[in-house]
């Protein structure tokens, strides 16, 4: 069963602070990541990828990967009222296709000024 | 430089009416995708088509068709349209089946 879980939220967080959003994934056979953010009305935009343990930066934003603990998390620094949206995390499944890019449910981020 | 575009962005149906939702992409991608987003649900995947001509179901394919006539585009078909299926639904493209998707601007659709 294909399943990518995250809490709904809201998450609230300061400006200026980092937020920090999870991801969790029933197969540890995944080998491929994404965080989406999605604003109200407004279609998924790809934010980052990961597809090795570790840490991955790109300028305020870090992707981490645990395959072992089957987890992924985002962390946003320096928190912005424009970051306030919706978080979707992304896996694909096994070879990909039809059984392949599963999201989950999202994470709404509120950051307050 | 436009990426993913969907048409139309909102269409009203009466229930038993039928449409067609287009979308098209340039960016010369293989895999190609239709999602549905309802509250509290998320993404679900419709369809998915790996290639011109190829297109296989994904975890919600009830009361829809699709066709992929040739590699920039991928239509989703509601043959008979219910009040279940008023829904977001977004068209995506990814260069292949293991890589990030890029969306197109979604299309609102209510079924009265």
């Amino acid at each position: 069963q294909k399943e990518v879980e995250q809490n709904s939220g809201p998450l609230s967080v300061p400006e200026g602070a980092i937020a920090s959003l999870n991801c969790t994934y029933s197969d540890r056979g995944s080998q491929s990541f994404f965080w989406y953010r999605q604003y109200s009305g407004k279609s998924p935009e790809l934010i980052m990828f990961i597809y090795s343990n570790g840490d991955k930066e790109d300028g305020r934003f870090t992707a981490q990967l645990n395959k072992a603990s089957q987890y992924v998390s985002l962390l946003i620094r320096d928190s912005q009222p424009s970051d306030s949206a919706t978080y979707l995390c992304a896996v694909i499944f096994g070879r990909g296709g039809a059984d392949g890019l599963t999201f989950g449910k999202g994470t709404h981020l509120i950051i307050q000024p | 430089n436009a990426g993913v575009t969907q048409t139309p962005k909102f269409q009203v149906l009466k229930t038993g009416q039928s449409m067609t939702l287009q979308c098209a992409q340039d960016m010369n991608h293989n895999s190609m995708y239709w999602y549905r987003q309802d509250p509290g649900m998320g993404l679900r995947l419709i369809y998915y088509s790996a290639s011109e001509g190829t297109t296989d179901k994904g975890e919600v394919p009830n009361g829809y068709n699709v066709s992929r006539l040739n590699k920039r585009e991928f239509s989703l078909r509601l043959e008979s349209a219910a009040p279940s299926q008023t829904s977001v639904y977004f068209c995506a493209s990814s260069e292949s089946y293991n890589t990030e998707a890029f969306f197109g601007q979604g299309t609102r659709l209510t079924v009265v």
